[in-house]
């Protein structure tokens, strides 16, 4: 299973930015994955941002820094999942990580991607 | 929110010894627990879930232990491709899920 993201760039304060994460591999169901954004600020550790749950019924989750501000949607057509970031801050500044895992809640993350740098900054 | 609290910040040790790493959460996690190998550039790695279930294809010498609030990794005998950087994360009463701050192992 491979991940990976796009979307990351520079930003205005204020402004807004979409990160995709489209996820491939063989025999791969993506509807029965769980997936999630986690990021790591520079020089600091991992920080959950939100999850979207697989399965039947979809469920999404944010930490509390977000909520308001980001969304998190999946297209399992595409087998893609979405962040759309607003409001965006200076303490949003870092690699941003598309992950998952085999089952519907994104409570683990087996699989990562690369990580997408967004620097939101005048 | 559930804190974890990682410890030692920084792990200082030769190829070939014992590393222990030490997870507590500020609330009991039943064995809700997993994790993770980080080294720079890369993406993170899982190692371990439930407390101490090997993910796929981590090698026998990474093994986790623990529940309620206390947790530990063990890496039996360091290899060189060890060193890096190593996280909890929380899997109980979420969201929020957290991770803990890390702890460094670097060469001695």
């Amino acid at each position: 299973v491979q991940l990976l993201e796009s979307g990351g760039g520079l930003v205005q304060p204020g402004g807004s930015l979409r990160l995709s994460c489209v996820v491939s591999g063989y025999g791969l169901m993506f509807d029965r994955y769980g997936m999630g954004w986690i990021r790591q600020a520079p020089g600091k550790g991992l920080e959950w941002v939100s999850g979207i749950s697989g399965g039947d019924t979809i469920s999404t989750y944010y930490a509390d820094s977000v909520k308001g501000r980001f969304t998190i949607s999946r297209d399992n057509s595409k087998n893609t999942v979405y962040l759309q970031m607003g409001t965006l801050r200076a303490e949003d500044t870092a690699v941003y990580f598309c992950a998952g895992r085999p089952g519907a809640l994104p409570v683990y993350f087996d699989y990562w991607g690369q990580g997408a740098l967004v620097t939101v900054s005048s | 929110e559930i804190v974890l609290t990682q410890s030692p910040a920084t792990l200082s040790l030769s190829p070939g010894e014992r590393a222990t790493f030490s997870c507590r959460a500020s609330q009991s996690l039943s064995n809700c627990l997993g994790w993770y190998q980080h080294k720079p550039g890369q993406a993170p790695r899982l190692l371990i879930y439930g407390a101490s279930n090997r993910a796929t294809g981590v090698p026998a010498r990474f093994s986790g232990s623990g529940s309620g609030t206390d947790f530990t990794l063990t890496i039996s005998s360091l290899e060189p491709e060890d060193f890096a950087v190593y996280y909890c994360q929380h899997c109980n009463n979420w969201p929020p899920i957290t991770f803990g701050q890390g702890t460094r192992l670097e060469i001695k």
